[in-house]
């Protein structure tokens, strides 16, 4: 079964810093990834995702993330915070498993940006 | 094209009581998943239906949680004599069917926020 571990409960960048988030994963095969944000009492929002080809990644709002095989970890990187980015994000797995997808989330990151 | 629709947004419940909610699948989407998230938690995985159909319910509590797709309608979400401990975010997915694709993405909705007094 597939598992991901988020390492980061918190983290605080100042507005204009640059900002990576760690995410590893535990997956036989080849894993679909995703990043999503949640801001307080929202939905999801999905960030960018992972399914082949260049593993780096370009999603919104300026995010990108780098799949690494030898790590086996997608983490999340943008060069220059903003203060709306203030939020948590979830890095999640995907993988096919009795003929359907299931999907496990990690426990999130809450990321606060500082003036 | 409308996204994945949740209601009610938030409701609350008091102890004892009955909860209900529904999920309505994008427009050509006839799977749909049920995830929970408890305060400080990220998402877990409670049910996995089709229509007509539960095919993944490891993720359900054994008492109180039940879970259907009508052939016609939203699936609901249903729990029974709600507790404390069942206050948390409910999340719905769903995807289209995966058609000899690898993987297809599941799509979230807004979730529904459940408050139990």
């Amino acid at each position: 079964a597939q598992s991901v571990t988020q390492p980061d409960i918190h983290i605080t960048v100042s507005e204009g810093a640059s900002l990576e988030l760690r995410c590893n994963y535990s997956y036989g095969a080849t894993p679909y990834l995703f990043w999503y944000v949640q801001s307080p009492g929202q939905g999801l929002q999905l960030l960018l995702k992972y399914f082949s080809g260049d593993t780096l990644v370009q999603g919104i709002k300026g995010f990108e993330a780098e799949f690494k095989r030898s790590q086996s970890s997608f983490n999340l990187r943008k060069p220059s915070v903003h203060w709306s980015d203030a939020a948590e994000y979830f890095c999640a797995v995907g993988a096919r498993s009795g003929g359907y997808q299931k999907v496990t989330f990690g426990t999130g990151t809450k990321l606060q940006v500082i003036p | 094209n409308a996204g994945v629709m949740q209601n009610p947004r938030h409701l609350v419940r008091r102890r004892g009581q009955e909860a209900r909610l529904r999920c309505s699948p994008m427009k050509g989407h006839s799977h749909v998943y049920w995830y929970r998230q408890l305060p400080e938690e990220g998402l877990k995985f409670m049910v996995y239906l089709q229509k007509e159909n539960i095919i993944d319910e490891s993720g359900m509590p054994k008492e109180r949680f039940s879970a259907e797709f009508p052939k016609e309608g939203p699936s609901i979400l249903r729990i029974q004599q709600v507790v404390r401990g069942d206050s948390a975010a409910y999340f719905c997915a769903s995807s289209s069917p995966m058609g000899g694709r690898e993987y297809n993405e599941q799509f979230f909705g807004p979730g529904t926020r459940l408050t139990v007094l």
